[in-house]
């Protein structure tokens, strides 16, 4: 397997514009989850998905913020308008279920400038 | 939920010397589990403790739960520069089947 995949691996956006993140799952993982790392912050849990479900979205920062997951393959992350204090990385992590160890993906680094 | 906390917040080491990190809460964790991350890297699952007063042990690394199951450790012996990274623990911090709430970690330096 090939892990989680996220997509892309870099992103530098103006103000104001709009910004999608991806994530390929694991195959068979019924849980996958977005998290945010600063340095100020640490990793800060966005939303979590179940069998492709939001379960939890309560760390999502702001309306400006969403996710979907479509499908057990795929979910994005959208950020609409971005702001510069959304500059971080980007996780994506999937699981059996959410308590099981996670498999995290190589992260996208958002600037906004 | 409260997140646990992470001492020390850094620490560095001579290469060869042991290194320990804790992590602490206020209330009963239902399990732990315990994280790596390499510089410019991303987290990497190292090991989940369940019961109460579990060692469990990796080559040099040993991870221990507490009896009260309110405090973890992780224990590395004779650290190598390969150790380099931010170790963190995490816990459902709401409990059961929840999603996991990261502490800040120790990042951890290795002097050759």
């Amino acid at each position: 397997d090939a892990g989680v995949i996220q997509s892309p691996r870099h992103e530098v956006t103006e103000m104001g514009q709009e910004v999608t993140l991806r994530c390929k799952p694991i195959s068979g993982h019924n849980s996958l989850f977005w998290y945010r790392q600063t340095m100020m912050r640490g990793l800060e849990l966005l939303i979590y998905f179940n069998n492709n479900v939001p379960i939890d979205d309560s760390g999502m920062p702001e309306d400006r913020f969403s996710a979907k997951m479509p499908n057990a393959s795929f979910s994005t992350l959208k950020i609409q308008p971005s702001e510069p204090r959304d500059s971080a990385v980007y996780f994506c992590a999937s699981s059996l279920s959410a308590n099981y160890g996670y498999t995290f993906g190589s992260g996208t680094r958002l600037t906004v400038v | 939920g409260q997140q646990v906390m992470q001492i020390p917040q850094y620490q560095h080491v001579q290469e060869g010397e042991d290194f320990t990190t804790y992590c602490n809460s206020s209330t009963t964790l239902s399990n732990i589990q315990w994280y790596k991350q390499r510089p410019g890297g991303h987290p990497v699952f190292l090991i989940q403790l369940v019961k109460s007063g579990e060692v469990k042990k990796q080559k040099r690394l040993t991870f221990q739960f507490g009896e009260a199951k309110k405090n973890s450790s992780l224990h590395i012996t004779a650290t190598q520069t390969t150790d380099v990274g931010t170790y963190f623990c995490a816990d459902p911090v709401r409990g059961g089947n929840t999603p996991l709430v990261f502490g800040k970690g120790t990042r951890l330096s290795v002097i050759a």
